[in-house]
């Protein structure tokens, strides 16, 4: 399999319960990235983890946990979440300049919908 | 504040006309920019780029224009066709090293009509 691949692609949760969103990327990159995307607003970055080592967080709160145990894999996890982080999450990845900036094209996964009740 | 801005939130075009899909930016120093492509239930993909000392890129149908001076890009789509009916994200680069990052827009989506 090649590119970006996110799991769940749907997820129902309760606001006391606790869950992962999975990212596996097989580009062979060294930047990953979760961004959040609500209805009309922008893109939004979450977290840049580049080469594991997570380089942005963009004031998430923490009931989002990132885990980056490697290049390829990235993680968010989910507990006591809210009604209005209900979103459509993107997980994306892309090279990595010799500089350590990252390459301004980045690849995405399909998302997962994420719906809190 | 929103640094990348798509003011016109939906467009519908002909099919066989021009496309016009616009992007207005806030931050000189934006170096790199971006369109995507948003099908319902795929993540964005990648569809042309401008560095910003050009002010011109073309690749088939696409063409993306930069006026630095005015902070704005474009991109046309011509001709359009049925299969371009997309949510159409603008994206801009800046920073350095580890700071680098993209910053989007909000999102133009195009219907291309029989």
């Amino acid at each position: 399999e090649t590119g970006v691949t996110q799991t769940p692609r749907h997820l129902v949760m309760g606001m006391t319960n606790k869950k992962s969103l999975k990212c596996e990327q097989h580009l062979g990159h060294n930047a990953m990235y979760w961004y959040k995307q609500s209805a009309k607003k922008p893109l939004e970055l979450m977290f840049v983890y580049n080469f594991k080592e997570q380089t942005e967080n963009n004031s998430v709160p923490s009931r989002f946990s990132p885990e980056c145990p490697n290049s390829s894999h990235l993680f968010l996890h989910l507990h006591t979440l809210q009604p209005e982080d209900s979103a459509l999450y993107l997980c994306a990845s892309s090279r990595v300049h010799g500089t350590g900036s990252v390459e301004e094209k980045l690849f995405f996964g399909s998302g997962t919908q994420l719906s809190v009740l | 504040d929103q640094q990348v801005k798509q003011n016109s939130p939906s467009l519908s075009v002909q099919e066989g006309r021009i496309s016009i899909l616009n992007c207005d930016y806030t931050n000189s120093m934006f170096d790199y920019f971006l369109w995507y492509k948003k099908y319902p239930a795929e993540g964005p993909t990648f569809l042309i780029s401008i560095s910003s000392i050009k002010d011109k890129n073309e690749d088939g149908r696409f063409t993306v224009f930069l006026n630095k001076s005015a902070k704005h890009l474009s991109l046309h789509i011509v001709p359009s066709q049925p299969g371009d009916s997309a949510v159409y994200f603008c994206a801009a680069h800046g920073g350095t090293g580890t700071a680098s990052k993209l910053t989007f827009g909000t999102g133009t989506r195009l219907q291309v009509t029989l």
